[in-house]
């Protein structure tokens, strides 16, 4: 079945330095999607990227589908501590299954 | 509010007691799921329900039984749990068509085992 990785797990910085979370799918994906969860809280939906190669962004967070519409990437610039939390892709089908990555924690020390 | 209710949001129990998870969805989707999310551990998908069928089931312990009696409502039915099922556990749903929605997430359940 299709499988999402991600990586890494764990990633700990230092408040202003830069991180990405990396996600690759087995299968080529219709599209793919970010989550967000905060510490204590559930997973909420972030941005959508259908496209071949697209890039997209919000604020300080850049977003990349790849050209092969099998992996993915989350970029966020400057990080904040306001941005802890877990990050999670999801690939989905063109018949509307979704399939979650196992996430990346980001901890970010003030 | 995101359109996915879950009770209750917090839950204690023994090893040797019968409780049920409840979900609830609002939003006219087609699939709900449960994930179980332990401390500090990513996702897991444990079942997903399109249409009321379950098309999924990850090799899950049957001291977990799922129920979806129709497309708005998603059950997880606990017994003779063990201290290692501590975890929040997750209901979401989506839309599964031709084009992918986003799936709503509701706040979970925080399950704790003793």
């Amino acid at each position: 079945g299709q499988q999402v990785m991600q990586i890494p797990q764990y990633q700990h910085v230092q408040e202003g330095e830069d991180f990405t979370t990396y996600c690759n799918s087995s299968t080529t994906l219709s599209n793919i999607q970010w989550y967000k969860q905060r510490p204590g809280g559930h997973p909420v939906f972030l941005i959508q990227l259908v496209k071949s190669g697209e890039v997209k962004k919000q604020k300080r967070l850049t977003f990349q589908f790849g050209e092969a519409k099998k992996n993915s990437s989350l970029h966020i610039t400057a990080t904040q501590t306001t941005d802890v939390g877990t990050y999670f892709c999801a690939g989905g089908t063109s018949y509307g299954k979704l399939t979650f990555g196992q996430g990346t924690i980001l901890t970010v020390h003030p | 509010e995101t359109g996915v209710t879950q009770t209750p949001r917090h839950l204690v129990m023994g090893m040797t007691n019968k409780k049920s998870l409840k979900c609830e969805q609002h939003l006219g989707h087609n699939a709900m799921y449960w994930y179980k999310q332990s401390a500090k551990k990513p996702l897991e998908l444990m079942f997903v329900y399109s249409l009321e069928e379950r098309v999924e089931n990850n090799s899950v312990p049957s001291r977990f039984s799922p129920e979806c009696p129709n497309s708005s409502h998603l059950f997880l039915h606990l017994h003779t749990l063990q201290p290692e099922d501590s975890a929040l556990y997750l209901c979401a749903s989506s839309q599964m068509s031709t084009g992918v929605t986003e799936a709503f997430f509701g706040q979970g359940t925080r399950l704790t085992v003793v």
